[in-house]
């Protein structure tokens, strides 16, 4: 089945030791999304790519970046984990006016 | 500015149908949309409605639409324990909002036996 996969499910990481994690999608949407959320909150957007345009968001920390080497596969870089960037992560993608698709997340702790 | 608005949490008895309500103010909304999240888990698109459409129904799930309140629902028939999860609404505005989602900060259902 085409999907969204995001790899890995579950990451641990030491404050300040850099993460990268990866979601790869099957479905050639154009679009990508990386969400954060913590604690069942709403999901909050981080940036997005529209093919290989980059869009940030105004309020996505400098610590958090982004890589999109082609259509398939996003990357999360989070440079300098703090306590507070412990949270689930999601991967969505799109096409035209259709809803986005999320991946399973990875759910990132930080020790 | 856009905001979608959801009660915290619904508590129904298995077997009963549970309703699920959702407010949002931007007249401009587009999509309309419903997503579950079960715990620990990423967001599963349960349906979506257009903006031009009063009710969709899909097995179990029908949603209904007024557009005059700016108001969502969802129903689900002959809840399950299977149903237990967040539920979160969503909107996109127009186009030029390149379809990002505003959300409803989710509601929790709960299932009693």
């Amino acid at each position: 089945d085409a999907m969204v996969i995001q790899n890995p499910r579950y990451q641990v990481t030491q404050f300040g030791k850099p993460v990268t994690l990866s979601c790869s999608q099957t479905l050639n949407h154009n679009v990508m999304y990386w969400y954060q959320q913590k604690s069942s909150q709403a999901p909050k957007l981080l940036f997005h790519y529209y093919d290989k345009d980059f869009n940030n968001e105004a309020d996505t920390p400098d610590n958090f970046q982004s890589r999109r080497p082609n259509t398939s596969f996003c990357f999360l870089d989070i440079r300098s984990p703090g306590l507070g960037d412990a949270a689930m992560y999601l991967c969505a993608t799109r096409t035209g006016d259709q809803p986005q698709h999320f991946g399973d997340g990875t759910r990132l702790s930080i020790l | 500015g856009e905001d979608v608005e959801q009660s915290l949490f619904l508590s129904v008895r298995e077997g009963d149908s549970s309703v699920i309500n959702c407010t949002y103010t931007d007249s401009s909304s587009t999509y309309l949309y419903w997503y579950k999240q079960e715990p620990g888990a990423g967001l599963q698109l349960l349906t979506y409605i257009f903006s031009n459409m009063d009710m969709k129904q899909d097995q179990r799930l029908t949603v209904l639409l007024n557009k005059k309140d700016k108001h969502l629902s969802l129903r689900i028939a002959d809840t399950q324990t299977g149903d237990s999860a967040i539920y979160f609404c969503a909107e996109t505005l127009a186009p030029d909002s390149n379809y990002q989602l505003i959300w409803g900060a989710g509601t929790k259902l709960i299932i009693k036996p």
